[in-house]
């Protein structure tokens, strides 16, 4: 079955650079256009990032551009999140998510929580 | 930019209930909307896509309907199953709506 597991996350000091990933399995991983999704503590949804299923093209959040960057690796079935200048208000849960082919986000991982904090 | 404004904030119902869920576009949205649940601690699900196709798996009981800037989420009958906080999403902007909270009386 499709599976999306995100790591990377923890307690991290203001301006530091954590890389998430999400590993995918169940799934041919190099035929969808992956995304990542936040939530800060209490708050709804908020769209970060998207990578094309190639990793030819990419998109970001005005929130986040410039800071963040979205890659992908097919060969290991994995995605990343290079945060960089990372400020309070990044603290989140940061969940992967597939694309569908009817455009919803069909799948999602557990997420990992980001506390930006000194 | 777009924005998606979706009303009420938090809703209470009783099993067996009717519950509309309004998601409103600043500017058209064509059909291009999808919605999802969430429950504490866990990622979105998926529910319905291009407005109105339901997932598979998800129960018949949730419905969508809509077009342009107004779209609804209704749930026929509402189950205890039920409770959780809803998002409404369009898909070329990846935006979604604030959520709505459904809490079971």
């Amino acid at each position: 079955q499709v599976q999306l597991v995100e790591s990377g996350g923890g307690l991290v000091q203001p301006g530091r650079s954590p890389r998430l990933s999400c590993a995918a399995s169940g799934f041919t991983f190099s035929a969808y256009a992956m995304h990542w999704v936040r939530q800060a503590p209490g708050k709804g949804l908020e769209w970060v990032a998207v990578v094309a299923y190639d990793g030819s093209n990419k998109d970001y959040a005005d929130s986040v551009k410039g800071r963040f960057t979205i890659s992908r690796d097919n060969s290991k079935r994995t995605m990343y999140l290079q945060m960089n200048s990372l400020r309070a208000e990044d603290t989140a849960v940061y969940y992967c998510a597939r694309l569908g082919e009817k455009r919803g986000f069909d799948y999602w991982g557990q997420g990992t929580l980001v506390t930006v904090s000194s | 930019d777009i924005q998606l404004t979706q009303s009420p904030s938090t809703l209470s119902a009783s099993v067996g209930d009717r519950v509309t869920i309004t998601c409103r576009a600043s500017q058209s949205v064509i059909t291009w909307l999808a919605w999802y649940q969430q429950k504490p601690g866990k990622g979105p699900k998926l529910l319905i896509s291009d407005t109105s196709t339901l997932e598979s798996g998800v129960p018949s009981r949730f419905s969508g309907s809509g077009s342009g800037t107004e779209f609804t989420l209704t749930i026929r009958s509402l189950q205890p199953d039920d409770s959780a906080t809803y998002y409404c999403q369009h898909y070329n902007s990846y935006l979604f709506g604030g959520g709505t909270k459904v809490e079971i009386k």
